[in-house]
């Protein structure tokens, strides 16, 4: 298996901009995690989807954050309008059983 | 005072000692942790895991040890490589059925040559 599939792994834009980010899970893990990492907060958990479903989206910071899960073997991270702060490193993870596994992340740079 | 980020524990050890990273945890209803470990550019790589109806599990060079008297984890990985250097987190389950992970701040491991 190839792992959790993260793409891109970097994206430069401008603030203002939408930037979408995608994640393709391993397959049959039926649950798929979205995590924020910063050097001032660590590790911060976005939201989760259970059989495409979402089941905890609390850690989405605002409004300019969406997340979606159409089928069993892709998602995406969307951000619009963002900002300088929405920098960091994004990682996707899927989960058997509790153990997750997770993706190379995605660097996002606004500037 | 400027905050400069997280301020992670670091843990430097020469090739071939043996290591062990220490985590404590709050939540007394965790019921399953995770220790990942994370090298510089690299998403967060599962090493080991750990029930609480255990109190030790044993992998390749590396052991986990539970101790739910004090909520207290710790991972000791036998004969330290350079590759072993990276950043070490713990995370729990908070158990009612919840695959949500809380992971703490990791230590950051150094191995001397």
């Amino acid at each position: 298996d190839a792992g959790v599939i993260q793409s891109p792994r970097h994206e430069v834009t401008e603030m203002g901009q939408e930037v979408t980010l995608r994640c393709k899970p391993i397959s049959g893990h039926n649950s798929l995690f979205w995590y924020r990492q910063t050097m001032m907060r660590g590790l911060e958990l976005l939201i989760y989807f259970n059989n495409n479903v979402p089941i905890d989206d609390s850690g989405m910071p605002e409004d300019r954050f969406s997340a979606k899960m159409p089928n069993a073997s892709f998602s995406t991270l969307k951000i619009q309008p963002s900002e300088p702060r929405d920098s960091a490193v994004y990682f996707c993870a899927s989960t058997s059983y509790w153990a997750s596994y997770f993706g190379s992340g995605t660097r996002l740079t606004v500037v | 005072g400027e905050s400069v980020g997280l301020h992670l524990p670091t843990l430097s050890v020469q090739e071939g000692d043996n290591s062990i990273i220490n985590c404590a945890y709050s939540n007394s209803a965790s019921d399953y942790f995770i220790w990942y470990k994370q090298e510089s550019g690299k998403g967060p790589q599962f090493i080991i895991d750990i029930r609480s109806n255990m109190d030790k599990r044993q992998g390749q060079r590396v052991t986990v040890l539970l101790n739910k008297t004090v909520k207290h984890l710790s991972l000791q990985i036998a004969a330290t490589q350079p590759g072993d250097s990276a950043v070490y987190f713990c995370a729990e389950n908070s158990g009612s059925g919840s695959e949500k992970l809380v992971f703490g701040k990791g230590t950051k491991l150094t191995v001397n040559p």
